[in-house]
């Protein structure tokens, strides 16, 4: 059975920094691309970021150059480093294995979520 | 950027009624786009890729349609585990979702 369980987040100061992390199970991690959905509260979804096998990374333009995703693979770990938070980074974040490839991607399983809210 | 217009945002429907869901895109996607349930407190559950095919354990009633720049969820009989939000996404560019729809208990 597919498990994806995120851990890490909480409330965070504005400018502050927070890694969440996401443990998976049930299937071949390292060849599976991964991402990260987040959903601000009484939001919509948006996509946040994707990491590739290979390694390659892409992010959303809103979390460019604060935000990098990683992967450990001896530990079935996808993370989310989050740094210079503001207060439109608040909301759940999910991680969401990412099946199919090019542009024929869906994601087909998801965690439960981590919460993150950044308020003074 | 590829924008994508969600409609209804909004409806209210009755056990057994049909429901149709569109999402529109500012340019043509071919059929990268992927449509999601979502129930409150809940992750997002994934009903169809690729704009028509119906994702494993999906029951039947729902159905994808559509190429190009539109395209269309729908429900043939609602039934009450229905009554959620639902979200198109395109994966045509840089993966973006529509605004959703609420489906609400008429």
């Amino acid at each position: 059975e597919v498990q994806l369980v995120e851990s890490g987040g909480g409330l965070m100061q504005p400018g502050g920094s927070l890694r969440l992390s996401c443990v998976a199970s049930g299937f071949t991690f390292s060849t599976n691309y991964m991402s990260w959905v987040r959903q601000a509260p009484g939001k919509g979804l948006e996509w946040v970021s994707v990491t590739y096998s290979g390694g390659d990374t892409y992010f959303a333009d809103s979390v460019k150059g604060r935000f990098t995703i990683s992967r450990d693979s001896s530990k079935n770990t996808l993370f989310l480093q989050m740094s210079s938070l503001g207060a439109e980074d608040t909301g759940v974040y999910y991680c969401a294995r990412t099946s199919g490839n090019y542009q024929f991607y869906s994601y087909d399983y998801w965690g439960q979520g981590t919460l993150v809210t950044v308020s003074s | 950027d590829i924008q994508m217009t969600q409609s209804p945002s909004s409806l209210s429907a009755s056990v057994g009624d049909r429901v149709t869901i569109t999402c529109r895109t500012s340019q043509t996607i071919n059929n990268y786009l992927n449509w999601y349930q979502q129930k409150p407190g809940k992750a997002p559950r994934l009903l169809i890729y690729g704009a028509s095919s119906l994702q494993s354990g999906v029951p039947s009633r729902f159905s994808g349609d559509g190429s190009g720049t539109d395209f269309t969820l729908s429900i043939s009989s609602l039934q009450p585990e229905d009554f959620a939000t639902y979200y198109c996404q395109q994966t045509y560019s840089t993966p973006a979702f529509g605004g959703g729809t609420k489906v609400e208990i008429k």
